[in-house]
């Protein structure tokens, strides 16, 4: 059964420092997502992209955040200078056209040192 | 904005009992998510309706959408069964909203 994969598990980083986390949708799936949820709250979502550009994006995905489909098959979001409190889950999801259903990949956990 | 409520937050209970979350948002949706998340985080879709009643195996969705007002049941309740239950709102544009979830724990 095909699913959604994302890359790392998990990613230890350094205040300041840039990281992508990286995720392969279904292949033929057409809109893609990015949510978070820190440790103990709701997840929430971040960014939905369709058609090689963002669509809607939240309050959070403010100018540290951006995201990429830099060829047929991965969806990467960039965070530019973590911040401690961008610790969190990071989960991407995906769904084609026509259909509410989206799949969601394992998550990254993100730490921010 | 839509806000989604569910409950109870956490809910134990012994093994073989019938379980009953309950999901309830402000604006209309046009579809409604539920979702299992394991210790380890990981998000498995359940089920998704736009109205009426799903049912997979021991699980069973209903809906009703003049209420907005959404049931997660479980039957015959077995420690796999322990997870944290979200519950999600689609309205219209495809994000997702999400409720906080409910923390269900099945003692043998």
């Amino acid at each position: 059964e095909p699913e959604v994969t994302q890359t790392p598990s998990h990613q230890v980083t350094q205040m300041g420092q840039e990281v992508i986390l990286r995720c392969v949708p279904i292949s033929n799936h057409l809109y893609f997502y990015w949510y978070r949820q820190i440790l103990g709250q709701k997840v929430e979502f971040l960014v939905s992209f369709y058609n090689n550009e963002i669509s809607e994006k939240s309050e959070i995905f403010d100018d540290q955040f951006s995201v990429e489909r830099p060829d047929g098959s991965n969806f990467t979001l960039k965070i530019r200078s973590t911040k401690l409190e961008d610790s969190a889950m990071y989960f991407c999801a995906s769904n084609f056209r026509g259909s509410n259903e989206q799949f969601f990949g394992p998550g990254t956990r993100l730490t921010v040192l | 904005k839509n806000e989604v409520e569910q409950s109870p937050q956490n809910l134990t209970a012994q093994e073989g009992e019938f379980i009953t979350i309950n999901c309830s948002y402000s604006v209309g949706i046009s579809a409604l998510h539920w979702l299992q998340q394991h210790p380890g985080g990981g998000i498995v879709s359940l089920f998704m309706l736009s109205s009426g009643k799903k049912k997979h195996g021991r699980l069973i969705a209903t809906i009703n959408i003049q209420e907005k007002h959404s049931s997660l049941h479980i039957t015959a309740s077995h420690p796999r069964d322990s997870a944290v239950y979200i519950c999600a709102v689609c309205q219209g544009a495809q994000k997702l909203v999400f409720g906080q979830g409910t923390r269900l724990t099945i003692n043998p």
